[in-house]
């Protein structure tokens, strides 16, 4: 079973407000990554990081960013919400014992 | 660049019937290749991989075989349940050996529904 844990699970929230989504994996991975799902289900890279102080922007353009200061730990932040950042959000983690997904955020800015 | 298209949905069988969700691929080297799930309000599981050409993956009950020559990954299970019902994502790695490690391109997903 995977050790990969998002939250908040659900948010709701008003245009402007600034959110973090937390992600955090207990398997001591390297490697960690942001997708975003499309509410038509496509999933697209928004970041990743391959360990401690490594951040990378992903496939897809996004206004959010993201920090990797502990190994366990990879947030992303949105500064100022807006309608077009309502998806889920999905984080990941990689290493030796392969790739696991947590089980999303779903985020819906009003 | 890395593609992934597979056949789009949605896909309604009755249970007990035959599936395929096709894959094709576009990817420079040996990628890995991955089937996912995704369960209603839940994040995406790995159900099976093959790490290279002619290899088969399989997990409950399903199945897909590694084709290099039809850059192909068809996910398939011979009698499918309400159980499985749930969206099917088709994905490639940028590195072949092993593959989990890295970048994942995903397909755009086929919602399956399996009806009593």
């Amino acid at each position: 079973e995977a050790d990969i844990y998002q939250t908040p699970r659900y948010l709701v929230i008003g245009t402007g407000k600034k959110i973090t989504l937390e992600c955090s994996q207990t398997m001591g991975h390297d490697k960690m990554y942001w997708y975003q799902q499309d509410p038509g289900m496509e999933l697209h890279l928004i970041h990743y990081s391959y360990g401690v102080n490594s951040t990378e922007k992903g496939d897809l353009s996004s206004e959010s960013t993201v920090s990797r200061i502990r190994t366990e730990h990879f947030p992303l932040t949105l500064e100022s919400a807006r309608p077009s950042h309502t998806s889920q959000y999905l984080c990941a983690s990689s290493g030796g014992s392969g790739k696991a997904f947590g089980p999303g955020t779903r985020l819906t800015v009003t | 660049g890395n593609s992934v298209t597979q056949m789009e949905g949605p896909v309604t069988l009755s249970e007990e019937a035959f599936l395929t969700i096709n894959c094709t691929y576009t990817a420079t080297g040996y990628p890995s290749l991955f089937w996912y799930v995704q369960y209603p309000g839940e994040g995406l599981q790995l159900l099976l991989k093959a790490t290279k050409a002619d290899d088969k993956g399989s997990n409950k009950g399903f199945e897909a075989t590694y084709r290099k020559e039809t850059t192909s990954f068809h996910l398939e299970k011979g009698s499918v349940q309400v159980s499985d019902s749930a969206v099917y994502f088709c994905a490639l790695s940028d590195r072949g050996s092993g593959g989990s490690n890295y970048k994942l391109t995903f397909g755009k997903g086929t919602l399956l529904t399996v009806n009593p």
